[in-house]
């Protein structure tokens, strides 16, 4: 069965750090992976994909994240942490079984960003 | 180009009584997909329409609940004699087409309270 994990309930950063969000999965086959955001009472928005190709991907609002194979991580990035970026991460996989088109979704994140 | 449109945003049922949740998906898009997102939780895949074609309900209670996606108009997801338990935000996510990469795009969703 797919899956993905997010092992982090929580991440704080302070505005113009850094910030990584961890997501880990577990596929068989490759893997379609997708980030995206949820902000307080709204839906989610797309903010990145990971199909094939450059192991780093760039998406919306300055996030970017890297896919390593070896350590089946798709973990979300952003060099430099605004307090707007503050909401909740989802991590996906894609089900590309029989039925396939479904998202697998890990628990979620809430991102932190304190002035 | 307008986006997923699910209504209504909120609504208030009593125990027993029947909730229809609504959505339009993007022009185009002729994929449906419900999820339902508990409080605290993430979301969980629900069902898989085409146009009048149930592809995949793995994720549907097996009792109350019913979805169906007619060749004119908007989706729906019905749920019958609600219970406090039923109580969740359901969102409704639409695709171009199943297979492989695009990402599904989400609407705001229906937050539904059993009172």
């Amino acid at each position: 069965a797919q899956s993905v994990a997010q092992p982090e309930d929580q991440v704080n950063v302070a505005e113009g750090n850094p910030l990584t969000v961890k997501c880990t999965y577990s596929v068989s086959g490759n893997p379609y992976l997708f980030w995206y955001v949820q902000y307080p009472n709204r839906g989610l928005q797309f903010l990145l994909k990971y199909i094939t190709g450059d192991n780093l991907v760039k998406g919306s609002y300055g996030f970017e994240a890297e896919f390593n194979k070896s350590q089946t991580s798709f973990h979300l990035k952003k060099p430099s942490a605004l307090v707007s970026d503050s909401a909740l991460y989802f991590c996906a996989v894609r089900d590309m079984g029989n039925q396939g088109g479904k998202l697998i979704f890990g628990q979620g994140t809430e991102l932190s960003v304190k002035p | 180009n307008a986006g997923v449109m699910q209504n209504p945003r909120h609504l208030v049922r009593r125990r027993g009584q029947e909730a229809r949740l609504r959505c339009s998906p993007m022009k185009g898009h002729s994929h449906v997909y419900w999820y339902r997102q508990l409080p605290e939780e993430g979301l969980k895949f629900m069902v898989y329409l085409q146009k009048e074609n149930i592809i995949d309900e793995s994720g549907m209670p097996k009792e109350r609940f019913s979805a169906e996606f007619p060749k004119e108009g908007p989706s729906i997801l019905r749920i019958q004699q609600v219970v406090r338990g039923d109580s969740a935000a359901y969102f409704c996510a639409s695709s171009p087409g199943q297979i492989g990469s695009g990402e599904q795009y989400f609407g705001p969703g229906t937050r539904l309270t059993v009172t």
